[in-house]
C-alpha cells in the first residue's frame, strides 16, 4: 500500500475517445503530480498542482487536461489522443509545496494506457 | 533542464553477484535521489543524498555522491532476485522540479 492509489490500471481507447483516469492519495499531501513513462525515455513532468493549484505545465498538448478538484483527489482527462501517447501515466504525491530538495515523491502504480 | 546519464541501460546478473550502476551529469546536482522501479508498479524513493562524498547504506545497497556533486553510484552487493526492477536517478531544485534518468533495468537470475 503505497498511499497513492491509481485508477484503472490499464485502459485501451480509441483516438476518438474521452476518458478520464483518476489517482487518489490518502498521505495528507498539499503536491500532486501527472509524470508520462514512455519507454527508453526518462519520466516527464506533465503537470502539478500544490494546494490544489496548477503550478507547472510543461508544454503539454491540449489533449491533455488535468483537474484538482481537492487535495487528496487528481483526475487527467483524455480527448482525441494519438497512438504516440501510449505510456504508463504515474501520478504521485509529496507533502509539499514541492519546492525542498529533499522532498520526498510517493508514486502510485500507475496507468498503462494503450491509444489505437 | 538537467540531463542524467545512467549506465549501464540493461544488466542482467545471477544471484548472488555484486554490481553497481552509475548517475551522471555535466550539471552539479543540487541533490540526489535513487528510485526503484518493480514491474506493473510505480517507483520507490530509496534513498536521497545531499553531500559531496556522502555514503548510505540501506541493507545490501550502498549509494556514493560524488565529491564534485556530479556523480553517484549504486553498489548491490549479494544480488537476489527481489532486486530486479529499473533504478532510476532524479535530481531537481525541488519536488515540482525533478528531472529523472533513463534508468538502469537490472535482472536477477535465481
Amino acid at each position: 500500500e503505497t498511499g497513492v492509489t491509481q485508477t484503472p490500471r490499464h485502459l485501451v481507447m480509441g483516438m476518438t475517445n474521452k476518458k478520464s483516469l483518476k489517482c487518489e492519495q490518502h498521505l495528507g499531501h498539499n503536491a500532486m503530480y501527472w509524470y508520462k513513462q514512455s519507454a527508453k525515455k526518462p519520466l516527464e513532468l506533465m503537470f502539478v498542482y500544490s494546494l490544489e493549484e496548477r503550478v507547472e505545465n510543461n508544454s503539454v498538448p491540449s489533449r491533455f487536461s488535468p483537474e484538482c478538484p481537492n487535495s487528496s483527489h487528481l483526475f487527467l482527462h483524455l480527448h482525441t489522443l494519438q497512438p504516440e501517447d501510449s505510456a504508463l501515466y504515474l501520478c504521485a504525491s509529496s507533502q509539499g509545496p514541492g519546492q525542498a530538495t529533499n522532498e520526498k515523491l510517493f508514486f502510485g502504480s500507475g496507468t498503462q494506457l494503450s491509444v489505437l | 533542464t538537467q540531463l542524467l546519464e545512467q549506465s549501464p541501460q540493461f544488466l542482467s546478473i545471477q544471484e548472488g553477484e555484486n554490481l553497481t550502476v552509475y548517475c551522471n551529469s555535466s550539471s552539479v546536482f543540487s541533490s540526489l535521489q535513487w528510485y526503484r522501479q518493480e514491474p506493473g508498479e510505480g517507483p520507490v524513493l530509496l534513498v536521497t543524498v545531499v553531500t559531496g562524498g556522502e555514503v548510505k547504506k540501506l541493507k545490501r545497497l550502498t549509494f556514493q555522491f560524488g565529491d564534485a556533486r556530479k556523480d553517484s553510484s549504486l553498489h548491490i552487493t549479494a544480488a537476489q532476485p527481489g532486486d530486479t526492477g529499473l533504478y532510476l536517478c532524479a535530481s531537481g531544485t525541488g519536488a515540482n522540479n525533478l528531472f529523472f534518468g533513463t534508468g538502469t533495468r537490472l535482472t536477477v537470475i535465481p
